[in-house]
């Protein structure tokens, strides 16, 4: 159980474009999904946090009009990359919380490379 | 400032060896931590998670240590793989929501047949 995954598994655009990655909970209802990026030999960063139903909460030095996220279900949310540019080529890695779990324990999905040419 | 740091950030071992990964945090107040691995190019899979009232947490040939007054967590491998090479990350959650992960940079561990 706990299963959580991500479309595409890479991604490749030119620049100017935008991409949408999409994280889904496969087997349980994820009321917070959390989107980090990581970039080579880097650990993971948290960008924003968003919870179904509501605005997503960016951390500082993240862009909200770049980055936009989208939790309109339980089980999808969903991160577009606007405008892209080289420097947004990362590894783009999601994780979901389950309501029923009290350890708050998070499942993080396989990640997305993106490389923006 | 709430700040993960792992050392070292790369090791190297030959096969069967026991060994040790370090994790130190500067707030002492956790919720919880939690170790993963991460290969290359891949997501993130959960080892272990103790919480604030445990000291330790076994797993297989895993087992993670926590001290939470000296803020510090270590990550025991016995006989070691080949197939235990990877990215072994520690994060960390402070507060009593516990919903916020704080990772450190992770070791690089390779085992070499």
């Amino acid at each position: 159980g706990a299963v959580v995954s991500q479309h595409p598994s890479w991604v490749i655009c030119k620049s100017g474009t935008s991409v949408k990655i999409e994280c889904r909970s496969l087997d349980f209802q994820a009321t917070t999904m959390f989107w980090y990026r990581q970039f080579p030999k880097q650990s993971l960063m948290l960008m924003a946090t968003s919870n179904e139903g509501s605005k997503a909460t960016y951390e500082q030095g993240v862009e909200k009009d770049k980055f936009l996220i989208n939790h309109a279900s339980l089980t999808l949310s969903t991160l577009t990359v606007t405008s892209a540019h080289p420097e947004d080529s990362s590894f783009y890695i999601c994780s979901a919380r389950d309501l029923r779990d009290n350890s708050y324990e998070q499942y993080f999905g396989p990640g997305t490379r993106l490389t923006v040419t | 400032k709430q700040e993960v740091t792992q050392i070292p950030a790369a090791l190297s071992v030959p096969e069967g060896e026991n060994l040790v990964l370090n994790c130190s945090f500067t707030d002492s107040a956790i919720y919880n931590l939690q170790w993963f691995r991460q290969d290359p190019g891949k997501g993130l899979t959960s080892l272990l998670l103790i919480q604030s009232s445990q000291r330790e947490q076994t797993s297989g040939r895993l087992n993670a240590s926590l001290d939470k007054s000296s803020g510090r967590s270590t990550l025991y491998i016995a006989a070691s793989q080949p197939g235990d090479s990877a990215t072994y990350l520690c994060a960390v959650r402070w507060g009593t929501s516990g919903s916020r992960l704080t990772f450190g940079e992770g070791t690089q561990l390779t085992v070499n047949p």
